[in-house]
């Protein structure tokens, strides 16, 4: 089974509506994090949260918001989409290790959404 | 500018040689660098993962970091058809709460049998 799931794997949908993508973990990890990757763009940081209690945001989370349900869980919402959010997004989750070393990030296997 | 900068190919060699991949950026407090290989409709895994300036190695692969032209490199070895992914580079910071990752943009490859 893969430690990192994220539903659906794809989405059509029309501008303006609401959507969520969900994301959950069996890594016991304690923090997670939101891509968008885009050709000739790569992955940008959207929101990241280092435990349940803690949510922060990355370089581009206008138009998105995110909710952390769980440890395990971590859902993004675009409140009403818009078609330059259509791409491939990604959840990710890594273990806390070292202060201040980043850790290795699990990364799920992502949602291809497309706004029309 | 971006603060990490990778060609986006895309790149095709011939099954066997030897391939370079390449990054640079601009913030010199960058201090941990990655390589993620991302195959076609699956998320990015890690790579190879280093610390500072020098080179690592790890089997077919070796990275190499020089802090002082601020440039990291990614080294295949005996390149084979399932090397054909696209290689992200990845740098972060030391402080602690502040560990995000800045991606390049990632370099198609594609490994000719």
């Amino acid at each position: 089974d893969a430690d990192v799931t994220q539903t659906p794997r794809n989405r059509i949908t029309k501008t303006g509506k609401r959507i969520m993508l969900e994301c959950s973990q069996t890594k016991g990890h304690d923090r997670m994090y939101w891509y968008r990757q885009d050709p000739g763009l790569g992955l940008r940081l959207i929101y990241y949260s280092f435990d349940v209690k803690d949510i922060n945001k990355g370089e581009i989370s206008d138009g998105y918001s995110v909710s952390r349900q769980a440890q395990a869980k971590f859902s993004l919402s675009l409140e009403s989409a818009i078609p330059n959010q259509t791409a491939l997004y990604f959840c990710a989750t890594s273990d806390l290790g070292l202060a201040g070393v980043p850790h290795e990030q699990f990364f799920g296997p992502g949602t291809r959404l497309t706004v029309l | 500018q971006k603060e990490v900068e990778q060609d986006p190919g895309p790149l095709s060699v011939p099954e066997g040689a030897i391939v370079s991949l390449n990054c640079t950026y601009s913030n010199s407090a960058f201090q941990y660098f990655m390589w993620y290989r991302q195959y076609s409709r699956k998320g990015p895994e890690l790579l190879m993962y280093t610390y500072s300036s020098g080179n690592k190695e790890d089997g077919r692969f070796t990275a190499q970091v020089d802090k002082s032209s601020k440039y990291i490199s990614l080294f295949i070895r005996d390149s084979q058809p399932s090397d054909s992914a696209t290689y992200l580079c990845a740098m972060a910071f030391s402080n602690f709460g502040n560990e995000k990752l800045t991606f390049g943009t990632g370099t198609r490859l594609t490994i000719i049998p």
